[in-house]
This record gives C-alpha cells, sequence and structure tokens, in this order.
C-alpha cells in the first residue's frame, strides 16, 4: 500500500527567508509524487509533480523538490518566502503505475506554511 | 476556459435532508472523484468514476451517493445516512494515465444547522 508523511504540521518562516516543507513516501513501484497548495476556503492547485524524467523537479512560484528514491522523500523548498506563500501544502502520491491504477490520490496530512513580515 | 465547476460555494443541510452536490468539467476527463477534507486532516476520497455509467466506493462512501450519466458531469448526494456531514467537499478530474495530475474544483462547504 502507498502513504504519504508529512513531517510537519506547521512550518513558520520570515518573508525572504528559504523554505522547507518535509515529505516522506511508501511505495512498491516508482510513483507518481505531487505538491499541491492550498489557499483558505480554495480548491487544490497543482505546483509540481515527478514523472521520473528528472528528480529535480521545478513548480510554478519559484517551488521546486527533489525526488530522493534512497530516503524516500519529495521534500518541497523555495530559496525566498513571500507573503503570498502562506497556504497548506499537500504532498500527493496518486496509485497510476500500480496494481490498481484508478487514479486515486493519497494525501498526506498537510503542512501550514506561515510567513512572517 | 476549461475547468471544473462546483456548486454551490455554500450549502447547508438540516438534520435528515438529503442534499446534492454538482460537479461539471469542460477538460474532456474520462475520470472524475469526491474528495472529503476535514479540519487539519488530509483530503479523503468518497466516490470515483472512470468511465461513464460506472463509479466505485472509495475508503468513505457510507452514507453517500453518485451519478455518472454525462462523462461532463459526476453531483455527489450526501443523505441522511451520513452522520457527520459538515466539512469542505472536493471534486477533481484527470486524465488518469502515468505522470498526470488531478484538477480540482473550487469546492462546496456543507454545514448541518
Amino acid at each position: 500500500a502507498q502513504s504519504v508523511t508529512q513531517l510537519d504540521s506547521h512550518v513558520s518562516v520570515s518573508e525572504g527567508t528559504p523554505v522547507l516543507l518535509r515529505c516522506n513516501y511508501s511505495s512498491s513501484y516508482s510513483p507518481s509524487l505531487f505538491w499541491y497548495v492550498q489557499h483558505p476556503n480554495k480548491g487544490l492547485q497543482l505546483l509540481l509533480k515527478y514523472t521520473s524524467a528528472a528528480t529535480l523537479v521545478k513548480g510554478i512560484n519559484g517551488f521546486e523538490a527533489e525526488f530522493k528514491k534512497s530516503e524516500t522523500s519529495f521534500h518541497l523548498t523555495k530559496p525566498s518566502a513571500h507573503m503570498s506563500d502562506a497556504a497548506e501544502y499537500f504532498c500527493v502520491v496518486s496509485d497510476l503505475g500500480g496494481s490498481s491504477n484508478t487514479g486515486k490520490l493519497i494525501f498526506g496530512q498537510g503542512t501550514t506554511l506561515q510567513v512572517k513580515p | 476556459d476549461g475547468g471544473i465547476t462546483q456548486s454551490p460555494k455554500y450549502l447547508f443541510r438540516k438534520e435528515g435532508q438529503n442534499v446534492t452536490l454538482s460537479c461539471e468539467q469542460n477538460l474532456n476527463h474520462d475520470a472524475m472523484y469526491w474528495y472529503r477534507q476535514d479540519p487539519g486532516q488530509g483530503l479523503r476520497l468518497i466516490y470515483y468514476s472512470q468511465i461513464v455509467n460506472d463509479f466505485q466506493k472509495g475508503d468513505i462512501a457510507e452514507g453517500y451517493s453518485v451519478s455518472r450519466e454525462k462523462k461532463e458531469s459526476f453531483p455527489l448526494t450526501v443523505t441522511s445516512a451520513q452522520k457527520n456531514p459538515t466539512a469542505f467537499y472536493l471534486c477533481a478530474s484527470m486524465v488518469a494515465t502515468m505522470n498526470t495530475e488531478a484538477f480540482f474544483g473550487q469546492g462546496t462547504r456543507l454545514t448541518v444547522v
């Protein structure tokens, strides 16, 4: 079975400082991994996705994530936080490519990013 | 513009009442999904459909029902059997092949009054 663990429920940074949101995954096959962002009372927006083409994935708004198979991690980073980055972030794994192959998404518990002025 | 439209944005339900949440997509996606979000938790899958006239239960299907009569539409009914329906409901669609992502609607917040 697949699973995702987000290691921090809440992260607080100052504007202009780096952001690190941590995610570990468990999968019996090569996973499809995603990071989504959710602003209050809104739907989810895709930040980036890992497709096995490259281990360092660049996304929107300056975010990037590195896939490390040996550590089963897919941490999200940004060099310099902006006030507009304050939101909920979800690390997600899909069952596509596995035996069930339904497109079902398995979500981490989410990390709330607070950006202080 | 292509996308997923959920309506209404806010919905209030009385005890014992059934309500239906709408989800429409014009992305020509075969697969559609309903997720429930509770505060401080990730999303949990309620129902999904990979093709018209077919759907399967997800992890928390009890107290919910769906239909998929058209490719574009996947309405969710929250029945009176759902004991704790207050939550944020999100609809998603995707092509459901390797390396593709899901697209989400803006959500419906359901509150029991």
